[in-house]
């Protein structure tokens, strides 16, 4: 049980287009989604934390405008990178966790490479 | 000064050692600490938990934490080449932000 997914795996996009990485809970319901950055050997980054039907809260220095984050069902958040730049070439990934659940019981999803030509 | 800091490694040791992995964190409310295992290119998973201080073993695998000196330890016994991973110390700082070490890459040699 417990399991995260996220589609796709890999992207490579063009500098100035968007790309949509979704990320879904498979056999529970998840209140809170939450969206990671990590560079190549580092740490994750927490970026944004959403909660079904309601804005995400975004961590500072992350441009809410840059990474639209739409968490519309129980079971998918959306993490929109806009104008993307090469700079924005990263590991990207979610978590989920249920409603009253504790931090470690987040389940975290295999991450999606974005890489911006 | 990060709130939890992990030697990066690379770690390499032969098949069979016992290997020590160590973190140190600052904020002594932290009252979890969890130890993730991730795979190149995929996401972490979840290796074990504790709660406050004390040890907790689950097969080969034993987290340690000393909240006196803040340091928190994990250890693998009889380590296989399939433990190979990067290994990342964690802790919340609120009820669902998790701070995460920089991870120790480790490297089992057959």
């Amino acid at each position: 049980g417990a399991v995260v997914s996220q589609h796709p795996s890999r992207v490579i996009c063009k500098s100035g287009t968007s790309v949509k990485i979704e990320c879904r809970s498979l056999d529970f319901q998840a209140t809170t989604m939450f969206w990671y950055r990590q560079f190549p050997k580092q740490s994750l980054m927490l970026m944004a934390t959403s909660n079904e039907g309601s804005k995400a809260t975004y961590e500072q220095g992350v441009e809410k405008d840059k990474f639209l984050i739409n968490h519309a069902s129980l079971t998918l958040s959306t993490l929109t990178v806009t104008s993307a730049h090469p700079e924005d070439s990263s590991f990207y990934i979610c978590s989920a966790s249920v409603t009253g659940g504790e931090a470690y019981e987040q389940y975290f999803g295999p991450g999606t490479r974005l890489t911006v030509t | 000064q990060k709130e939890v800091e992990q030697d990066p490694g690379p770690l390499s040791v032969p098949e069979g050692a016992i290997v020590s992995l160590n973190c140190t964190y600052s904020n002594s409310a932290f009252q979890y600490f969890m130890w993730y295992r991730q795979y190149s290119r995929k996401g972490p998973e979840l290796l074990m938990y504790t709660y406050s201080s004390g040890n907790k073993e689950d097969g080969r695998f034993t987290a340690q934490v000393d909240k006196s000196s803040k340091y928190i330890s994990l250890f693998i016994r009889d380590s296989q080449p399939s433990d190979s991973a990067t290994y990342l110390c964690a802790s919340p700082s609120s009820a669902s932000k998790i701070i995460f070490g920089s991870g120790t890459r480790l490297s089992i040699r057959p």
